[in-house]
């Protein structure tokens, strides 16, 4: 149980497009789901935290109007990379827990990878 | 959340037990210990947590010393497929968010 989808798992867009990543929770609800990106040979760096119903909250140095975050239901968040460069190419990787089970671990999907050429 | 620190890489010979070795020297009361994995293009895999006693489960053991200011993640018969960056973090259960370090790169050699 506890799976995490994330739908695609690789995309190629043209610099200026905007580019859709679905994040999935299969077997569980989840009103929290997390947003990571992860550069080449780079450990994984925390962008915004999803809140079903609500604006997400964005760490430090992310912006939000570039990275547009949609939680609009239990089981699904999405990212939309909006107007992407090339320095926008990275793996990108959604991650949630079992809403009512704040014991359990976090559950991750096995990542977008993003190529903006 | 309690600094961890891990070894930059590791080598370990297929079907021997790996040990991975891990500091926090800071971990408060609350926090537990966690391992994630991540194999090449993956996204990270929950292995194992604990607090005090020493976990085990059918991916591996976590063996925490009694100080608390360290523990050891054993793969027991380590198999190619477990090359990976193995991540330790301290966090307190229920943390909304984790926060990944570079990790231990290990190397399963056939």
């Amino acid at each position: 149980g506890a799976v995490v989808s994330q739908h695609p798992s690789w995309v190629i867009c043209k610099s200026g497009t905007s580019v859709k990543i679905e994040c999935r929770s299969l077997d569980f609800q989840a009103t929290t789901m997390f947003w990571y990106r992860q550069f080449p040979k780079q450990s994984l760096m925390l962008m915004a935290t999803s809140n079903e119903g609500s604006k997400a909250t964005y760490e430090q140095g992310v912006e939000k109007d570039k990275f547009l975050i949609n939680h609009a239901s239990l089981t699904l968040s999405t990212l939309t990379v909006t107007s992407a460069h090339p320095e926008d190419s990275s793996f990108y990787i959604c991650s949630a827990r079992v809403t009512q089970g704040v014991n359990s671990p976090l559950h991750f999907g096995n990542g977008t990878r993003l190529t903006v050429t | 959340d309690a600094k961890t620190t891990q070894p930059t890489s590791m080598d370990c010979a297929e079907g021997r037990a790996a040990n991975l070795p891990c500091n926090h020297s800071t971990i408060s009361g609350n926090e537990y210990v966690y391992w994630y994995r991540q194999i090449h293009s993956q996204g990270p895999q929950y292995i194992i947590h604990g607090l005090k006693n020493n976990e085990t489960n059918e991916m591996a053991s976590l063996i925490i010393t009694e100080d608390r200011k360290s523990s050891t993640l054993i793969l027991p018969h380590a198999t190619l497929r477990d090359t990976a960056v193995y991540y330790c973090m301290a966090i307190i259960q229920g943390a909304q968010k984790l926060v990944f370090g570079q990790g231990t790169r290990l190397t399963i050699n056939p």
